[in-house]
């Protein structure tokens, strides 16, 4: 199994409606990032989140940092088209000299009009 | 030019060939990595340079040979390469944390899409 958990792989969703991404660490997080990536092209910063608790917003985009259960949750509101492509979570696992950067394989997310 | 950009944005060569993929970051950035990424499967850190020095070598096969010549450009040279390393590599470019992998927010360029034939 993967170190770092994205689910669900895909998702559809109405245009307008709610959704949620998860990343789920088998390791103990020392930072966590969210990208977005459009089929073929490079990762585009959403938010990066550092402390237990954190909580981070950007326009209809809200990402949660759960440290206990070691894991990130990504939500969209009123999903837009706009909002179509894969989301990516990247992490540090471990600490000092001795963390890892690693990333989930994506969840590709659909926007039906 | 700003941000991170990649050439050539696609690439075929034959397994016998040697090409090379080059990274600019117009950022001040000090720290550059080479990812690749497969179809369905999660991004795979390959090389990692901090202020010039490499710090992290991912178990890469030899037929990848990065350089990083200044802080600004980095490049990847390709060697007889096999048809699994088909995929889009990725560079990116973070502040530096002077010691191994920044946890600072990394800026990708578009990639280069290889195909090996």
């Amino acid at each position: 199994s993967q170190e770092l958990e994205q689910s669900p792989q895909s998702l559809i969703v109405q245009e307008g409606k709610n959704l949620t991404i998860n990343c789920t660490s088998s390791k103990t997080l020392y930072g966590l990032y969210w990208y977005k990536q459009k089929y073929g092209e490079g990762l585009i910063f959403l938010m990066m989140l550092q402390k237990g608790g954190e909580e981070k917003s950007h326009e209809k985009i809200t990402a949660k940092l759960d440290e206990k259960k070691q894991q990130s949750s990504l939500h969209i509101t009123a999903s837009q088209p706009s909002h179509a492509g894969i989301y990516l979570c990247g992490a540090a696992l471990g600490g000092d000299s001795n963390y890892q950067l690693i990333w989930g394989a994506g969840t590709k997310l659909i926007i039906k009009p | 030019e700003t941000g991170v950009t990649q050439t050539p944005r696609h690439l075929v060569m034959g397994m016998t060939n040697k090409k090379s993929l080059k990274c600019e970051q117009h950022l001040g950035h000090n720290a550059m990595y080479w990812y690749k990424q497969s179809a369905k499967k999660p991004l795979e850190l390959m090389f990692v340079y901090n202020f010039k020095e490499q710090t992290e070598n991912n178990s890469v096969p030899s037929r990848f040979s990065p350089e990083c010549p200044n802080s600004s450009h980095l490049f990847l040279h390709l060697h007889t390469l096999q048809p699994e390393d088909s995929a889009l590599y990725l560079c990116a470019s973070s502040q530096g944390s002077g010691m191994g992998i920044s946890y600072n927010e990394q800026f990708f360029g578009p990639g280069t899409r290889l195909t090996v034939l």
